[in-house]
């Protein structure tokens, strides 16, 4: 069965200093990983997955196979990045996919 | 820009009752999932549904649990008779076939609180 892991529960840091929310996850196959997050008082919403290799609102994210790690990255947070964020891990064909999400982590930036 | 929406945003009800949870999915989209998390915890799928047929669901998902599309706007949650434990957010998500992959879109959510 897959498994997300978000060791921390609250992560804060001063503005302009570098950002890192980890996760780990645990399958056996080759899983599809992202990265949700949600803001005060709105919904869940895609923050980037990791096919993409993307950056988003700064934030990156890159697949590690070996250390079974997709840990999220930003190098200057700034006060709007205040929110929880999920990893989330999903499996499934190509039509419906369960995603499978971590605990979350709730970023606080401090101003 | 399309979104999922749903209702009630807050359901209050007595243990044993019945409740309906609703959802409109984002209208092209043909895959449909309810996830629920509840407080202090995090978000657990419950089951998905495409071709009017659950795809897949978890064990959270037992027998006080169905869901149905009734009409070709609403997807709908219903737990048959509620307990304590089942408070929690309930998310309604939509998805369309895209190739390999499907991003999945939330609702806003339902609380629903069992007294």
């Amino acid at each position: 069965a897959q498994r997300v892991t978000q060791p921390e529960k609250l992560l804060s840091v001063f503005k302009g200093a570098p950002v890192e929310l980890k996760c780990n996850y645990s399958y056996s196959g080759s899983p599809e990983l992202f990265w949700y997050v949600q803001y005060s008082r709105q919904r869940l919403q895609l923050l980037l997955r990791h096919i993409s290799r993307e950056s988003i609102k700064g934030f990156t994210a890159d697949l590690n196979k070996g250390e079974t790690s997709f840990h999220l990255k930003k190098p200057f947070a700034q006060e709007e990045d205040s929110a929880m964020y999920y990893c989330a891990l999903s499996v499934g064909p190509g039509g419906y996919q369960k995603v499978t999400f971590g605990t979350g982590t709730k970023l606080q930036v401090i101003p | 820009e399309p979104e999922v929406t749903q209702t009630p945003s807050h359901q209050v009800t007595q243990m044993g009752q019945e409740v309906i949870l609703r959802c409109v999915p984002i209208s092209n989209h043909l895959y449909f999932y309810w996830y629920r998390q509840i407080l202090g915890q995090k978000v657990e799928f419950l089951v998905s549904f495409y071709n009017n047929e659950i795809s897949e669901k978890s064990e959270i998902f037992d027998d006080q649990f169905s869901v149905e599309r009734p009409d070709g706007s609403n997807f709908t949650l219903k737990i048959r008779s509620t307990k304590l434990e089942d408070s929690a957010m309930y998310f309604c998500a939509s998805s369309e076939q895209r190739g390999s992959y499907n991003e999945q879109f939330f609702g806003p959510g339902t609380r629903l609180t069992v007294l």
